[in-house]
């Protein structure tokens, strides 16, 4: 079946370190985002990707980093300079004015 | 900047009946609305858009919604709620063209009452 997946699904991580969300997708959709929800704060845009090799920073791009290097692949790195990083993270590729959710990561620093 | 106001944080509402789920949003051009529904723990679900023509959207679920320029309103409607229509709801927004930024309100959690 087509669709978006992200790894992993939980992720606990110690203050100081780095971590890596995955996100795959098989839609051949050219455009990915990557969002944050926060409990009563929605979903907040941290990059999307219009195209491989382009990407534009979001409404809270600090403390994150993405690469697109092939089309199926969007991944996001949490750094040790994002202050508040617990949360959940949702991936999402656009067609036709539509977003594709995958099922999140829920990132937890100890 | 595009932005997208949803001012319920919850409404509640009997099973059986109609539930409105209120949005208004702000874009410099011609907005694409989107409504989309989240279960606890999961990703977010497309139910309806709005780009272009008739201005009631029919959608997933028996939901449906009204798009008013004047108003800058986008609100979702059900005739008749169901017990598992009870979830997070997320109005969205995008600027026509070749703009790919999309924008979600803060989200309203319907709960519907037996």
């Amino acid at each position: 079946d087509g669709g978006i997946t992200q790894s992993p699904k939980y992720l606990f991580r110690k203050e100081g370190q780095n971590v890596t969300l995955s996100c795959e997708q098989n839609l051949n959709h050219d455009a990915m985002y990557w969002y944050r929800q926060d409990p009563g704060q929605g979903l907040r845009l941290i990059y999307y990707s219009q195209i491989v090799n382009d990407f534009q920073k979001g409404d809270i791009a600090e403390g994150y980093s993405v690469s697109r290097e092939k089309k199926e692949s969007f991944p996001l790195t949490v750094t040790s300079a994002q202050k508040n990083p617990t949360a959940f993270y949702l991936c999402a590729s656009l067609e036709t004015g539509e977003l594709f959710f995958g099922e999140g990561s829920r990132l937890t620093v100890l | 900047a595009q932005s997208v106001a949803q001012p319920e944080d919850q409404v509640n509402v009997a099973e059986g009946n109609p539930l409105t789920v209120k949005c208004t949003y702000s874009v410099s051009g011609n907005p694409y609305l989107f409504w989309y529904v989240q279960y606890p723990n999961r990703g977010l679900q497309f139910l309806l858009k709005y780009i272009t023509g008739d201005n009631l959207v029919k959608g997933s679920y028996g939901f449906e919604a009204e798009f008013n320029k004047s108003q800058t309103s986008f609100h979702l409607k059900k005739p008749s709620a169901l017990v598992s229509d009870s979830a997070l709801y997320f109005c969205a927004v995008r600027e026509g063209g070749g703009y790919q930024k999309v924008t979600f309100g803060t989200g309203t959690k319907l709960q519907v009452i037996p």
